[in-house]
């Protein structure tokens, strides 16, 4: 079965930066993207990009360029996503979700981030 | 690109049928088939429960189903359930320059 399992939650201080993974299981890796989306603390979903397993590929949300990068490890079918110069709105669950065509099919468990100094 | 707009809650009794509307553009909703749903219960992290406007996943119960018209897409829930009580999100393809997906605000649908 397809399963996405994200590290553990981190806390950083506002500035630093911050990467989480996320281990794909139960599917050819490289024959989907991974997308990353966020929440915020009762607030709604928020598309933060996406990365194509297969070239490596990216397509960021403007509001984020410059301070995301998204990569994949194929030898070990784990994605990642790094966010720099954190700040306190960046406090949020971040997920990993396989991307099929333009739609989500499947979420990792979210990776509490908290930004706190 | 603004969020698609989502109502803030929507309610129905055990048995009845609900519907959550998804409005946005014609740079989103209404331009492409790409309109999908997710269910988030507290705490959980979203599941696919609608793709390309009208599919169901497998597993996806046939009580949820989706529509677009013009700029709006819906969800309708037949035959309402405890279970069914979550915050439902919409989401779409866009083809603005300043990101690639928008989601909906959220409904929280309550089952009364």
């Amino acid at each position: 079965q397809v399963q996405l399992v994200q590290s553990g939650a981190e806390v950083k201080k506002p500035g630093a930066s911050v990467k989480v993974s996320c281990k794909a299981s139960g599917y050819t890796f490289t024959s989907y993207g991974i997308s990353w989306v966020r929440q915020a603390p009762g607030q709604g979903l928020e598309w933060m990009g996406w990365i194509s397993a297969y070239n490596g590929n990216t397509n960021y949300a403007q509001k984020l360029q410059g301070r995301v990068t998204m990569t994949t490890d194929t030898s070990t079918s784990t994605a990642y996503m790094e966010l720099r110069s954190l700040r306190s709105d960046d406090t949020a669950v971040y997920y990993c979700a396989r991307a099929g065509h333009h739609y989500f099919d499947y979420w990792g468990q979210g990776t509490l981030v908290t930004v706190s100094s | 690109q603004s969020a698609l707009t989502q109502p803030a809650s929507v309610s129905g009794s055990p048995g009845q049928s609900i519907t959550i509307s998804c409005t946005g553009t014609s740079s989103d909703v209404g331009g492409y088939n790409y309109v999908s749903w997710y269910q988030q219960h507290p705490g959980k992290a979203p599941k696919l429960m609608i793709y390309e406007v009208s599919n169901r996943p497998s597993g996806v119960s046939n009580r949820f189903s989706g529509s677009k018209s013009g700029n709006t897409a819906s969800l309708t829930i037949s035959g309402l359930q405890a279970e069914d009580e979550a915050d439902y999100y919409c989401s779409s393809y866009t083809s603005s320059s300043t990101l690639a997906y928008v989601f909906g605000t959220g409904t929280k649908v309550t089952v009364l």
